[in-house]
């Protein structure tokens, strides 16, 4: 199957910095990324719909100037969560639909974001 | 999106079939069933879609009643690496192909 691979895994960051987790199509184009958040024990929410070319669309209650997301290419999204603080602290998932109508989305292995 | 009802957790005997039921009584016509497992601390994995007739894949097999209200997914011979949280979701094809998802049911497969 398609690959989607995210950057870092893992990553422990100081409170009040920012911090850039990447995103990666690796064998497709992907004109649409998204971008979930999980807590321990909880689902997956959706945080936003990335779009290449044009601005993410954010669920609500999720701040966009807090959660920056760039989709410059067809192969790469990225999430900078901005001044960090330890309520961040999180699991954050992305997936891309392999180009199709009603194609399974395929997810990146998560990356665990402590903040300190 | 229509919304999915699943138990909270089941636990199955390794080696047996384990039946994972899902409810979506407001399925709309043109949503599909979509079946995703995530074990722990890893991204979610495909397993099974389905519209209306049942599918099999390796995975899995996908049964959907003939009125769509609800699905069964069959793991035909569970091992202990079937362990995880299993989301049924509904999805909607217009709107951006996002998943919504809900609980899931936490699925131990015992020795």
């Amino acid at each position: 199957g398609a690959v989607v691979s995210q950057h870092p895994s893992w990553v422990i960051c100081k409170s009040g910095t920012s911090v850039k987790i990447e995103c990666r199509s690796l064998d497709f184009q992907a004109t649409t990324m998204f971008w979930y958040r999980q807590f321990p024990k909880q689902s997956l929410m959706l945080m936003a719909t990335s779009n290449e070319g044009s601005k993410a669309t954010y669920e609500q209650g999720v701040e966009k100037d807090k959660f920056l997301i760039n989709h410059a290419s067809l192969t790469l999204s990225t999430l900078t969560v901005t001044s960090a603080h330890p309520e961040d602290s999180s699991f954050y998932i992305c997936s891309a639909d392999v180009p199709g109508v009603n194609t399974e989305a395929f997810f990146g292995q998560g990356t665990r974001l402590t903040v300190v | 999106d229509a919304k999915t009802t699943q138990p909270t957790s089941m636990d199955c005997a390794e080696g047996r079939a384990a039946n994972l039921p899902c409810n979506h009584s407001t399925i709309s016509g043109n949503e599909y069933v979509y079946w995703y497992r995530q074990i722990h601390s890893q991204g979610p994995q495909y397993i099974i879609h389905g519209l209306k007739n049942n599918e099999t894949n390796e995975m899995a097999s996908l049964i959907i009643t003939e009125d769509r209200k609800s699905s069964t997914l069959i793991l035909p011979h569970a091992t202990l690496r079937d362990t995880a949280v299993y989301y049924c979701i509904v999805r909607v094809v217009a709107a951006g192909n996002k998943l919504t998802f809900g609980g899931g049911t936490r699925v131990l497969v015992k020795p």
